[in-house]
């Protein structure tokens, strides 16, 4: 059982779309990270949300952490093939008292020229 | 970018061989940890360590097993490789545990026949 489920899995775009990724859990999550994978490489991540309702941009992306802290979105507006990547969330729980995160399914976003 | 280095990047093997898959960091950061990828899992917590010769168990251990002697290194093995644990597998490392950013090496492919 996946405890974060993402969707969609999969978004092709034309450059300057706007699309919005979302994040979903059950669990409620002391904060919730988004990363970005390019193929061959590690994920890195973008941003750290803590709050609930808490919402951070990043140039074109925008983060929102729900109000009850069980799920999040990412919003890009005006996609570029720059943002071509995996995205995954990752949200932080506390298993066998340690605190860990728990990574979603991840979304893999294409956005061509 | 952190220094995080994971040895080798690509492996092929058969089922039943043991196999190590070595990280090594030079950021001197308390916790390490293994991860899997497989499409439409994300990434699945293999086991973790919390400094030398502390280590737990993740979500995914089964037929995993690591070793920590030195801070800089985290050695993963595969007792006996099964199919199954064909998979991409990171190293992650981070200053503090629970929520703290997590900087992810390059990855080592594994294809186990």
């Amino acid at each position: 059982t996946q405890l974060l489920e993402q969707s969609p899995q999969f978004l092709s775009i034309q450059e300057g779309e706007n699309l919005t990724v979302y994040c979903n859990s059950s669990s409620v999550f002391s904060s919730l990270q988004w990363y970005r994978q390019e193929p061959g490489e590690g994920p890195v991540l973008l941003v750290t949300v803590v709050t609930g309702g808490e919402v951070k941009k990043l140039k074109r992306l925008t983060f929102q952490f729900g109000d009850a802290r069980k799920d999040s979105s990412l919003h890009i507006t005006a996609a570029q093939p720059g943002d071509t990547g995996l995205y995954l969330c990752a949200g932080c729980l506390t298993y066998t008292g340690f605190q860990k995160l728990v990574f979603g399914t991840g979304t893999r976003l294409l956005v061509s020229p | 970018d952190a220094g995080i280095t994971q040895s080798p990047r690509h492996k092929v093997t058969e089922t039943g061989t043991p196999v190590t898959l070595r990280c090594h960091q030079t950021e001197n950061h308390r916790y390490m940890y293994w991860y899997r990828q497989d499409p439409g899992h994300g990434l699945r917590l293999i086991h973790y360590s919390y400094g030398v010769k502390d280590t737990d168990k993740g979500e995914v251990s089964d037929g995993y097993s690591v070793s920590r002697s030195k801070t800089e290194d985290f050695l993963l093995t595969l007792e006996s490789a099964t199919s199954s644990q064909t998979s991409v597998y990171f190293c992650a490392i981070s200053a503090q545990g629970g929520g703290e950013t997590q900087y992810f090496g390059p990855g080592t492919r594994l294809l186990v026949l």
